[in-house]
């Protein structure tokens, strides 16, 4: 049961354009979204989250979009750049009760910015 | 900060031993840790919440006896496989919880673990 979903294996954008990366959840009672970047053998690095009550978050050139009623997120990187390229994993959490802290992955997207 | 240290980086060994991986947050304490494990191409895959001066929370499929966790201080949290197997390599990350800072868990840099 994929309760996080990537649907995008792997996303090309050009240097200086847009990077959308979108991200789908089935359950409910999820309230906190993250989004990490992964590079191979190495450990995600925490980029940007968004609580439930809100719809947007934005730091720098990273921008998280929630629309709770579609359950679906996104990260868009603007300008993108080609230290970008890596593997964007999106995950979620319930805080509180014995889920507090517990995240739940979706499969990653691999992001190429090209030149 | 929210550094977190993970040792060793990689490790081979034969089958039938028992590996540690070791897990220091840096620059805060950490009640919870978790550990995950990553399979080529596809997800991170939370194998137990580690939890100082308790018992670790596995997730359902995973052996507690094949996978000891010890968070024996709000610092360190090891994960011991025990008489590993080559169906055991794969990638072993874990994570702090910095409870202050939002709910977010900052990862370590992982352990590859080939299993002979």
């Amino acid at each position: 049961d994929q309760q996080v979903k990537q649907n995008s294996p792997s996303l090309s954008v050009q240097e200086g354009r847009i990077s959308i990366l979108n991200c789908d959840y089935t359950n409910s009672m999820f309230d906190y979204f993250l989004w990490y970047k992964k590079y191979p053998a190495e450990g995600p690095t925490f980029l940007i989250s968004i609580s439930s009550i809100k719809d947007k978050n934005e730091d720098g050139r990273f921008t998280v979009f929630l629309n709770k009623s579609a359950k679906h997120l996104s990260l868009h990187i603007v300008p993108s750049q080609p230290g970008d390229s890596a593997v964007y994993f999106c995950a979620a959490s319930v805080r509180g009760g014995t889920s507090y802290g517990k995240l739940t992955f979706g499969q990653g997207t691999i992001l190429t910015v090209h030149p | 900060g929210a550094v977190v240290s993970q040792h060793p980086s990689r490790v081979i060994c034969k089958s039938g031993t028992s590996v540690k991986i070791e897990c220091r947050s840096l620059d805060f304490q950490a009640t919870t840790m978790f550990w995950y494990r990553q399979f080529p191409k596809q997800s991170l895959m939370l194998m137990a919440t580690s939890n100082e001066g308790s018992k670790a929370t596995y997730e359902q499929g995973v052996e507690k006896d094949k996978f000891l966790i010890n968070h024996a201080s709000l610092t360190l949290s090891t994960l011991t496989v025990t008489s590993a197997h080559p169906e055991d390599s794969s990638f072993y990350i874990c994570s702090a919880l910095r409870a202050l800072a939002k709910n977010i868990q900052y990862f370590g840099a992982g352990t590859r673990l080939s299993v002979l």
